[in-house]
């Protein structure tokens, strides 16, 4: 079965920039969305069609896709930004979806 | 305002059976899909399923096979999701969640349900 790669975890400290890859062959025909997880919370979509940002999210979240890895980039990493983060994506048929196995962003 | 409500937390044995519901409101039912996402104790997100209210389909993960069917009431708005044969990896936090399209974004999600399987 299809499967997204990304890694486990990330440090970095405040205001410093944090960037988190997903990886998938079928991310070269198929959209990337990312969601943002707090403890104990429902997900959060901070990020769709690779580089779309939702109303309500800051500026400080982008996305980019060069084909087979997706990006998101946390610019100005703030103690808030502490979360788990999931990227979400289709397999090459389009028909089943899929989630990467959840970065755990750490602020030092 | 859109809202996705479930049910309440289940414990059931293995083999058993469990229905969760996910009663959506404000907006028009039949212009979005419903999908199913479960989150198993310390792990990460894993889509398990979608409902098409308007198109009448469904589809769902090969790794639950024939254990999943997912129904939906148009005039109640409620869609329902139910897994047989529980297993206890099937101990999760079961949550539904919308989309405009097939492939998402999910932009809103229910609160989750928890389901225990345990003897």
């Amino acid at each position: 079965s299809y499967e997204l790669t990304q890694p486990p975890s990330v440090s970095v400290s405040p205001g410093q920039t944090a960037r988190i890859t997903c990886s998938g062959d079928a991310l070269a025909d198929q959209y990337a969305h990312w969601y943002q997880q707090k403890p104990g919370q429902a997900p959060v979509i901070i990020i769709y069609k690779d580089k779309e940002r939702p109303s309500g999210i800051p500026e400080r979240f982008g996305g980019s896709n060069s084909g087979t890895t997706a990006t998101l980039t946390i610019n100005a990493v703030e103690a808030g930004d502490e979360a788990a983060y999931h990227c979400q994506s289709a397999d090459s048929s389009g028909l089943y979806l899929v989630f990467g196995g959840g970065t755990k962003l750490t602020v030092l | 305002q859109v809202q996705l409500v479930q049910s309440g937390a289940e414990v059931k044995k293995p083999g058993a059976s469990v229905r969760v519901s996910c009663k959506t409101s404000g907006y028009t039912f039949t212009k979005f899909y419903i999908h199913w996402v479960r989150q198993a104790p310390g792990q990460g997100l894993e889509w398990i399923g979608i409902t098409n209210p308007n198109g009448g389909s469904t589809t769902h993960t090969q790794k639950l096979r024939d254990r999943i069917a997912m129904t939906w009431d148009t005039s109640t708005t409620t869609v329902y999701m139910e897994l047989s044969g529980l297993k206890s990896e099937d101990t999760a936090l079961y949550y539904c969640t919308r989309a405009g399209e097939f492939q998402g974004p999910f932009d809103y999600w229910g609160q989750g349900t928890q389901v225990t399987v345990s003897s």
